[in-house]
């Protein structure tokens, strides 16, 4: 059984479509983020949703939109694709509460743009 | 920017206890220590936390130093499958995001 899962698991794509990425965690957690990991391996949080709401969006360009149908749902819209967002996408969730909160990411969406 | 200082690379032999530092001697009360792995090409997967106790569990031994300016990862038979990015995170409580850092490259070889 799958925690956290996103499609697709590879993307190639040309420059300037749009594009979606899906994620989805059946783990019941109530919070979702999605990372980017760029070539030189460095991992930064783009967006965090915590009951469907949209809690951290940090310097993410407008082009970018993160969507949350429900709790379990959080998907990533990308607008006008530039060579620049090719990367690797994570998805995580977690639980909040005291005591620390660990996040369980999914596979990553490896997007390539053309 | 990330709040912590690890090695870049580290080795390790196979059946041998592997042991990866980290600095975070800015670390406040209300902040926990976390390490992730990345293994090649895998999202990163959570390992262990603490606060300022040492904890264990199946995976590793985390041992935090009494004034929690640094922590030690311990693997205690490392195999080649432990062979990834550590990243060692410090974060508050109820913050959302983590922020990773460069991590230590550990290589356990035969």
């Amino acid at each position: 059984d799958t925690a956290v899962s996103q499609t697709p698991k590879y993307l190639v794509t040309q420059m300037g479509n749009d594009k979606s990425i899906k994620c989805e965690q059946n783990l019941g957690h109530d919070t979702m983020y999605w990372y980017k990991q760029d070539s030189k391996k460095f991992l930064k949080i783009m967006f965090s949703y915590n009951n469907k709401e949209l809690i951290i969006n940090e310097t993410v360009p407008n082009r970018f939109s993160p969507k949350s149908p429900d709790k379990a749902h959080l998907n990533l819209h990308i607008n006008s694709l530039e060579l620049g967002d090719s990367a690797v996408y994570f998805c995580a969730s977690s639980q909040s509460g005291q005591g620390g909160e660990t996040q369980y990411f999914g596979p990553g969406t490896r997007l390539l743009v053309l | 920017d990330a709040k912590t200082t690890q090695p870049p690379s580290m080795d390790c032999a196979e059946g041998r206890a592997a042991n990866l530092p980290c600095n975070h001697s800015t670390i406040s009360g209300n902040e926990y220590v976390y390490w992730y792995r990345q293994i090649h090409s895998q999202g990163p997967q959570y390992i262990i936390h603490g606060l300022k106790n040492n904890e264990t569990n199946e995976m590793a031994s985390l041992i935090i130093t009494e004034d929690r300016k640094s922590s030690t990862l311990i693997l205690p038979h490392a195999t080649l499958r432990d062979t990834a990015v550590y990243y060692c995170i410090v974060r508050g409580g109820s913050q959302g995001n983590l922020i990773f850092g460069k991590g230590t490259k550990l290589s356990v070889k035969p």
